[in-house]
């Protein structure tokens, strides 16, 4: 199985802030990485797929880059509903697994 | 709209079975490959397992954690997905989410979730 990691595990931003998320696979993946964006209680959201495409309706200043192991989600200006915990999907072999997450919450 | 809602949660004794619905609406079901993800209480997101459209072989694949024990299945008559769950555990104690990327590849990310289900394994 193909094993994500991804740092950190937690960082605290202000509105406004760049934040960057780094995820890393355990083998090369080429560009089959998918990021999410989920809130409490509530479903994931797909924000990224094939590592830079934006998913219809994400607002631009949401973008994904890098290719083979290592894979980084950058949010150039964060927003107030932008906190939220964000994983990276490997959908490179079955079976398709999670980063443990990065949870990014108010400074 | 793509509209998926689970069914079937509750709670349920260790050894014992249960059987999760996802009544699956707004898009060619029987054309798209469906999944299971889990997470349990203030954990990260699991894969459970997934199957293809009939189309494309109708095949499952599962997690180790739950392969032997969980059985995925369709009835495309009835847009409907379901998981049996059976052996249960406490570390099966999750939400059950049923996902999909909908008319694209799987690879492409799940696009539309359900609101989940909550599954709790306890004596």
């Amino acid at each position: 199985d193909i094993q994500m990691t991804q740092s950190p595990s937690s960082l605290s931003a202000s509105v406004g802030d760049r934040v960057t998320i780094t995820c890393r696979a355990s083998q090369s993946i080429s560009s089959y990485l998918n990021w999410y964006q989920q809130k409490p209680g509530k479903a994931p959201k797909l924000l990224i797929y094939a590592a830079s495409s934006l998913q219809s309706g994400v607002p631009s200043r949401f973008s994904g880059s890098g290719s083979g192991t290592d894979f980084t989600l950058t949010i150039s200006s964060l927003q107030p509903e932008d906190f939220a915990t964000y994983y990276c999907q490997q959908s490179y072999i079955t079976l398709f697994t999670f980063g443990p997450g990065t949870k990014v919450d108010i400074k | 709209e793509v509209q998926l809602v689970e069914s079937g949660g509750g709670l349920v004794k260790p050894g014992g079975s249960l059987r999760l619905s996802c009544a699956a609406s707004g898009f060619t079901f029987s054309n798209a490959w469906m999944n299971w993800v889990r997470q349990a209480p203030g954990k990260g997101l699991e894969w459970v397992g997934r199957i293809k459209s009939k189309t494309d072989g109708g095949t499952t694949d599962y997690a180790a954690p739950v392969k032997g024990r969980f059985t995925i299945s369709r009835d495309d008559s009835k847009n409907t997905l379901y998981l049996q769950m059976n052996s249960l555990k406490t570390e099966d104690t999750a939400v059950y989410y049923c996902t999909t990327a909908g008319q694209y590849y799987d690879t492409s990310g799940y696009r539309h979730w359900g609101q989940g289900t909550l599954v709790t394994v306890s004596s």
